[in-house]
């Protein structure tokens, strides 16, 4: 089955940018998709992207996925406070299920 | 504010207690899942109800049942937890036509907690 894997955690300063990084097993994974769960909250989605595409840009989010190497990205531009949070990465393969990974968790410092 | 709607947000029981937990979703999806997330483990599917097929997580004890009476209810059903089963219980549904798209919308989640 679908593998996703994302490391644990990231922190980063108050303006800069973050990287969080997933990788996934199923070369026939067709929607990837990013998720976010703040203290207490359930997962909040915050974007997708089809296996068709090499990158889409919503606002302060950047998705990059490189298909090749199955590896899939999002990038917050000028990150704050109220970013901090756990990302989950999840991968729609063979299944209609989608996996997730064991979420990243945000750490964003003044 | 979300299309999936749990209730009760929080819910404290004891080991011999029989409670439910129950999922409302508001936005026409035809599956609905129960997950578990528990601190420091991976999000942990138990159950899915889609199309009218039940899928189940076979690890999942039988202290746990599920119960989707239509497609836009589920119920879960505590009876005789224990401690370790203390996390936060998410509910989430999706329109399951097939792989190419399915995406899955979270409620706020159930927390339980065990004494």
């Amino acid at each position: 089955g679908e593998d996703v894997e994302q490391s644990l955690f990231l922190s980063v300063r108050e303006g800069d940018s973050s990287v969080i990084n997933c990788t996934y097993t199923d070369s026939s994974s067709t929607y990837l998709y990013w998720y976010k769960q703040e203290p207490g909250a359930g997962l909040q989605l915050l974007t997708y992207i089809f296996s068709n595409m090499d990158m889409k840009q919503d606002q302060r989010l950047t998705v990059l996925l490189n298909k090749k190497d199955k590896h899939l990205s999002l990038r917050i531009a000028d990150t704050q406070t109220g970013d901090s949070a756990i990302y989950f990465c999840a991968a729609s393969g063979g299944s209609y299920i989608p996996t997730f990974g064991r979420g990243t968790s945000l750490i964003v410092h003044p | 504010e979300t299309g999936v709607t749990q209730t009760p947000r929080h819910l404290v029981m004891g080991m011999t207690n029989k409670k439910s937990l129950k999922c409302e979703q508001h936005l026409g999806h035809n599956a609905m899942y129960w997950y578990k997330q528990s601190a420091k483990k991976p999000l942990e599917l138990m159950f899915v109800y889609s199309l009218e097929e039940r899928v189940e997580n076979n690890s999942v004890p039988s202290r746990f049942s599920p119960e989707c009476p239509n497609s836009s209810h589920l119920f879960l059903h505590l009876h005789t937890l224990q401690p370790e089963d203390s996390a936060l219980y998410l509910c989430a549904s999706s329109q399951a036509e097939s792989s190419l798209s399915n995406t899955i919308y979270f409620g706020e989640g159930s927390w339980l907690t065990v004494v």
